[in-house]
């Protein structure tokens, strides 16, 4: 069974800094995804930037960037110039690509200071 | 579009009681599904659905129940409440893979 692993349960830095969320998981399959989804106080799932496994150029969305190492299976979130609100929730998630299944880690609580 | 809507936000139930979680969506996806939240354990998928007919069970199905009878809807039936089904429950939807899944504001339940 596919398991996803993420080792910091909190985390806290200043307004402006750089933040690297840590994100590992466990497959055997060849072909999936990879997620990260942000989920602020107001509790809404927001989708922040998705990685395909056959894609060796790391995704980047903005601020929002991550570091895939298939080999390592690791999956890191990198938040550059990071601003208050990016206070939230973070969880790294993975599907199968034959699969219609999302098995989610359970979620780095990030603080953004001012 | 309103998207996805979940209806109650809050609920309490005794123990033993049922109840439906209302799911919506308006962009015409496929694919929809149910996760619950819970402290320190992230999102578990409970029950999916490809489209309508179809549904399947996800991690932790056991005192759920679901159908699919239109594309937009998607209900959660809890047919016996338990404490142990106190949790943050979101309604997802998307295109036709969890690919790019757009969720529901949640419903807080509470059972007593």
């Amino acid at each position: 069974a596919q398991t996803v692993t993420q080792s910091q349960p909190e985390m806290s830095v200043q307004e402006a800094e750089t933040v690297t969320l840590s994100c590992t998981y466990d497959t055997s399959e060849n072909n999936y995804y990879l997620f990260w989804y942000k989920q602020p106080p107001s509790r809404q799932m927001i989708l922040v930037i998705r990685q395909e496994a056959y894609k060796q150029q790391n995704a980047t969305e903005n601020r929002f960037s991550v570091n895939f190492q298939k080999a390592a299976k690791s999956f890191s979130l990198k938040i550059s110039d990071s601003q208050l609100g990016d206070t939230a929730m973070y969880f790294c998630a993975f599907m199968k690509r034959v699969d219609d299944k999302i098995i989610f880690g359970k979620g780095t609580r990030l603080h953004i200071l001012p | 579009n309103a998207g996805v809507t979940q209806t109650p936000k809050f609920q309490v139930l005794k123990t033993g009681q049922s109840m439906t979680l209302q799911c919506a969506q308006d962009m015409n996806h496929e694919y929809m599904s149910w996760y619950r939240q819970d402290p320190g354990m992230g999102l578990r998928l409970i029950h999916y659905s490809v489209g309508a007919g179809i549904t399947d069970q996800g991690e932790v199905p056991n005192g759920y129940n679901v159908s699919r009878s239109t594309t937009e809807d998607f209900p959660l039936r809890l047919l016996s409440a338990a404490p142990s089904q106190t949790s943050v429950y979101f309604c997802a939807s998307s295109g036709d893979s969890p690919y790019e899944q757009y969720f529901g504001p949640g419903t807080r339940l509470t059972v007593t």
